[in-house]
C-alpha cells in the first residue's frame, strides 16, 4: 500500500542553522511528493512538490528532491528563520489513483529560536 | 480568489450527540476531501467527494458520512458522538481529475472537542 514516514519531532534550531526534515515512502504505484507546512492555528499549506523521479521542489528557500532509487523526499533549508516555526507534512499521491487520496506522515514540529 | 472556507471553527458536544460540519471549496474546484488530524495519529483521510460522489473511503467506521451539493459545497456528519471524536476536522479541495499531481488546498478546519 501507500505510506509515508517522516523523522520524528520536535526539532529545535538556533536561527540560521541547517535544517533536514527526513521523509521516505511506499507506494505502489507512480506517486507525486509533497510538503506541506502548517502554521499555528491555521490550515495546511502547499509548501513544494514534485512529481516525477529527480524532480526537484523549491519555495521559500526549502527544497526537496524526490529520490526514487531510495525512495526519499528529504525537506532542507540553508538557513532557517524564526518564522519557519511549523509543523511539517511529508504527503504522498498516487498518479494512478482514482481519486485524489493524500497519504500524509505523522507531521514534524520545527521550532527555531533567535 | 477565496479559499476554502469551513464552519463552524469551534464546535463543543457531548457524548452520544450528532455533528454536521460545513466546508466550501475554491470556486471551480469540484474535488473535496475530508481529514482528521489529531496530535496521536496525525491526518488521517476520511473520504473524497467528486460531482457529488464519493471517489475514495478512508478506514473509518460508518458514524461517519458525507455529501456533496451539486455546488461543490461538501458536509459531513458524526453521529453518535464518542470522546475520541475530539479532533481538528480539515477540509481539502482540488481541481477535478484524478491522480496525484492537483494541489489540495485546505481549510482552516473545525475543532471539534467532545465532552
Amino acid at each position: 500500500g501507500n505510506s509515508v514516514t517522516q523523522m520524528e519531532g520536535p526539532v529545535t534550531l538556533s536561527e540560521e542553522a541547517f535544517l533536514t526534515i527526513n521523509c521516505t515512502y511506499t507506494a505502489t504505484g507512480y506517486p507525486s511528493l509533497f510538503w506541506y507546512v502548517q502554521y499555528p492555528g491555521e490550515g495546511l499549506q502547499l509548501l513544494l512538490k514534485a512529481t516525477k523521479a529527480d524532480d526537484k521542489g523549491s519555495n521559500k528557500g526549502f527544497e526537496a528532491t524526490y529520490r526514487k532509487e531510495t525512495t526519499s523526499f528529504h525537506l532542507e533549508k540553508g538557513s532557517v528563520q524564526v518564522s519557519d516555526s511549523a509543523v511539517y507534512f511529508c504527503a504522498l499521491s498516487d498518479v494512478y489513483n482514482t481519486g485524489n487520496q493524500f497519504y500524509f506522515g505523522t507531521g514534524t514540529s520545527l521550532t527555531v529560536i533567535p | 480568489k477565496a479559499g476554502v472556507t469551513q464552519t463552524p471553527r469551534y464546535l463543543i458536544k457531548t457524548r452520544g450527540q450528532q455533528v454536521t460540519l460545513s466546508c466550501s471549496p475554491i470556486s471551480g474546484h469540484r474535488s473535496v476531501s475530508w481529514y482528521q488530524q489529531t496530535p496521536g495519529q496525525g491526518l488521517q483521510f476520511l473520504f473524497e467527494y467528486f460531482s457529488e460522489t464519493q471517489r475514495n473511503k478512508g478506514n473509518f467506521p460508518g458514524r461517519f458520512s458525507g455529501r456533496q451539493f451539486s455546488n461543490s459545497r461538501s458536509e459531513m456528519n458524526v453521529s453518535t458522538l464518542e470522546l475520541g471524536d475530539s479532533a481538528l476536522y480539515l477540509c481539502a479541495s482540488s481541481l477535478a481529475g484524478a491522480g496525484g499531481q492537483n494541489e489540495q488546498f485546505f481549510g482552516p478546519g473545525t475543532r471539534l472537542t467532545v465532552l
